[in-house]
C-alpha cells in the first residue's frame, strides 16, 4: 500500500521569507503523480502544485517550487516570498496511474505565516 | 458554476440516527468522490463514482455507509445507526475524469458531522 510521511506537523515563517515543506512517499509504482494541497482555516482544499513521477523537470507556480527526487521518493515544496495568506494546512497527497484517481494524503504540516 | 457544493455545513446528530449528505459535482465532472477526515489527519478515501457507476469502495466504507450517484450528477453520503466514532469532515470532489494526463481533484468544503 502507498503511504505518504509529512514529518512536521507544524512549521512558522516570518512574511517574505522562504520556507520548505518536507514529504515522503513510498510506492512500488513507476507511474504516478504527486500534488501539495492546501486547506486554510474551515476553507475548502485547494491545489497548490502537481508533478508527474515521469517528468524529470520539477514544478513551479508563481512563487511554489517542488524538489522531486524520485529515487529517494521524497517530494518538498518551497514557498518564497511568504505571504499571510499562505497560513493553512499542507497536504501532500499521492496517486496511482492506475488508481482511478484515489489520492492518499499524507497527515498535513500546520504552516503559519508571521507579520 | 463556481465549485463543489457539499449540504449541509454542519450536521449534529445522536448516536443511532441515520444522515444524509449532498455532493454537487463541478458541471460536466464524469467523476465523483468521498473522504472523510478526522481532525489533525490527511483526508481518506472513502469511495467514488465515474458517472453513476460506484467503481471503487475504501474498506473504511463499512456496511453502515452507502453512497449513491443515481444520474450521474449529484451524489448522496448516508450513514446509518450513526456511532460517535463517525464524527469526521466528509469531502467531497471531483474531476473531469476524461483518462489521460493527471485528473485534478476539486474538492467541497465538507460536511461537519459531529455524533453525540
Amino acid at each position: 500500500a502507498q503511504t505518504v510521511t509529512q514529518s512536521q506537523p507544524e512549521m512558522s515563517v516570518q512574511e517574505a521569507e522562504t520556507v520548505t515543506l518536507s514529504c515522503t512517499y513510498d510506492t512500488s509504482e513507476s507511474n504516478y503523480y504527486l500534488f501539495w494541497y492546501k486547506q486554510p482555516p474551515s476553507r475548502q482544499m485547494i491545489l497548490v502544485i502537481r508533478q508527474e513521477a515521469y517528468k524529470q523537470q520539477n514544478a513551479t507556480e508563481n512563487r511554489f517550487s517542488v524538489n522531486f527526487q524520485k529515487a529517494a521518493k521524497s517530494f518538498s515544496l518551497k514557498i518564497s516570498d511568504s505571504q499571510l495568506g499562505d497560513t493553512a494546512m499542507y497536504f501532500c497527497a499521492f496517486e496511482e496511474e492506475t488508481s482511478g484517481s484515489r489520492l492518499t494524503f499524507g497527515e498535513g504540516t500546520q504552516l503559519t505565516v508571521n507579520p | 458554476d463556481t465549485g463543489v457544493s457539499q449540504d449541509p455545513r454542519h450536521k449534529i446528530t445522536k448516536r443511532g440516527q441515520n444522515v444524509t449528505f449532498r455532493c454537487d459535482p463541478i458541471s460536466e465532472h464524469n467523476r465523483l468522490y468521498w473522504y472523510r477526515q478526522t481532525l489533525g489527519q490527511g483526508p481518506e478515501f472513502l469511495t467514488y463514482f465515474q458517472n453513476e457507476a460506484q467503481l471503487e469502495k475504501s474498506r473504511l466504507l463499512s456496511d453502515r455507509f452507502s453512497a449513491e450517484r443515481p444520474k450521474g450528477s449529484f451524489s448522496t453520503l448516508e450513514i446509518q445507526r450513526t456511532e460517535q466514532g463517525d464524527s469526521a469532515m466528509y469531502l467531497c470532489a471531483s474531476s473531469l475524469g476524461t483518462g489521460g494526463s493527471v485528473d485534478i481533484q476539486y474538492f467541497g468544503a465538507g460536511t461537519r458531522l459531529s455524533v453525540l
